[in-house]
């Protein structure tokens, strides 16, 4: 089952422009990760932010968190055609070390 | 390192044949991940592993699935007989502790 749930499902931005995704989750988490996936290839990585912290940056993304809403949001800043891929958030609950995946947000940059 | 090793990277079988996807995580990884995506289902977790021991296998979709981790350093999804519906890319991640999960670059499986 799945545990994050993105939005939009798909996203078309003009080069430049900042990109914004969200995902809501439905139970506790331990913490919560940003994942980046081109065409054809394994996830990637992006960011992880505890339970306990609000807000992270990496470079040219932001991600917030809000226990009380269950929701997260990563934002792209200054995109370029090299962010164009899907995203991913996954929960890690305090239950469990299950790392779940949303179903992605498809985001694509237009030049 | 050379991260999260999977092979084979295309495997193509016939319905009802055995397949086995193997995979070499990350060293020091205590944590391993089998995931199936498919377009409809998007990303599935299988099976997990922590220190070699399978702690969660409730996602495995059927008995024709089985999971192994003989040691920190080898893990196997096998599925027999495989079925047309198996068709999808299999990704094997490990991790270290409740951390970031590193996937390889995966399995393409198709079943014909």
């Amino acid at each position: 089952s799945q545990q994050g749930e993105e939005d939009p499902q798909a996203l078309s931005i003009q080069e430049g422009e900042n990109a914004t995704m969200n995902c809501s989750y439905k139970t506790s988490i331990n913490n919560l990760q940003w994942y980046r996936q081109n065409s054809g290839r394994g996830l990637v990585h992006l960011i992880l932010i505890r339970s306990n912290e609000r807000e992270k940056h990496s470079g040219r993304l932001r991600v917030t968190l809000d226990t009380s809403k269950k929701s997260s949001s990563l934002l792209i800043t200054a995109s370029r055609a090299a962010d164009t891929a899907s995203y991913f958030c996954a929960t890690v609950t305090n239950r469990d070390d299950k790392i779940i995946f949303g179903k992605g947000t498809r985001l694509h940059i237009l030049p | 390192d050379a991260g999260v090793i999977q092979s084979p990277r295309h495997e193509v079988t016939e319905m009802g044949q055995e397949v086995t996807l193997r995979c070499k995580p990350i060293s020091g990884h205590d944590y391993l991940f089998w995931y199936r995506q498919t377009m409809m289902r998007g990303l599935e977790l299988l099976i997990y592993f922590n220190n070699n021991v399978p702690i969660d296998d409730s996602g495995m979709p059927e008995d024709r699935f089985s999971a192994k981790m003989p040691n920190a350093s080898f893990s196997t999804l096998k599925i027999q007989p495989s079925e047309p519906r198996d068709s999808a890319v299999y990704f094997c991640a490990s991790s270290h502790g409740q951390g970031k999960a590193f996937f390889g670059q995966g399995t393409r499986l198709t079943v014909v």
